[in-house]
């Protein structure tokens, strides 16, 4: 089945720099590629998705990039301020699979202001 | 988007007993349900895949007779905890998939802390 590894498992940025979370995924044919953020006791909240015909995708602050041949995908965030603090997870599906997702070990970032 | 509600938010009972969390989707047809849980300060782990009117696949590891999972229609699907121990304390969250051009992205509920005593 899918693995996916995620590094750092903690992040401790200023306010104001970037941040980057990176994520490798085993199963090739995953085509699917969200990430999360969650704050403590709440739900998972999905902050942008990339899917595998495209490499980039960005929204305001929050950009991913896609390199399908080396499967990793990553996760920028810019000008981190402090309500950018929280766990934030990647994850991998394949929607042939019934879109089960498969998510990283989740990164732990901490804004300082 | 797309709506799940999850019930009860938090549950308190004693060990031995049977917990039930419900798993609604609000306003759209879920064609597929999934169960995760998680254990402080770790990821979300994926306990069972239920399909409305099979049986639930569950994951390697998950037993199949202690967290019993029913999903009676498009709308609802049902985690029960059967005698429960102080090891199944875990945030139990659902999620829930729908068919169509968007398919691949899930909408979770809010998440049911179970502490068992």
């Amino acid at each position: 089945g899918e693995n996916v590894e995620q590094h750092p498992s903690t992040l401790s940025v200023q306010e104001g720099d970037s941040a980057v979370i990176k994520c490798t995924y085993s199963d090739s044919a995953s085509n699917y590629f969200p990430w999360y953020k969650q704050e403590l006791g709440k739900r998972p909240q999905l902050i942008i998705d990339i899917r595998s015909n495209v490499g980039e995708k960005k929204d305001q602050r929050i950009a991913v990039t896609l390199n399908k041949t080396a499967k990793h995908f990553s996760l920028h965030i810019t000008e981190t301020q402090p309500e950018d603090s929280a766990v934030y997870f990647c994850a991998a599906s394949l929607a042939a699979a019934g879109n089960k997702l498969t998510f990283g070990g989740g990164t732990r970032v901490l804004v300082k202001p | 988007g797309a709506v799940v509600s999850q019930h009860p938010s938090r549950v308190i009972c004693k060990s031995g007993t049977s917990v039930k969390i419900e798993c609604r989707s609000l306003d759209f047809q879920a064609t597929t349900m999934f169960w995760y849980r998680q254990f402080p300060k770790q990821s979300l782990m994926l306990m069972a895949t239920s399909n409305e009117g099979s049986k639930a696949t569950y994951e390697q590891g998950v037993e199949k007779d202690k967290f019993l999972i029913n999903h009676a229609s498009l709308t609802l699907s049902t985690l029960t905890v059967t005698s429960a121990h102080p090891e199944d304390s875990s945030f139990y969250i659902c999620s829930a998939t729908t068919s169509g051009p968007n398919t691949g992205e899930l909408f979770f509920g809010e998440g049911s802390r179970l502490t068992v005593l």
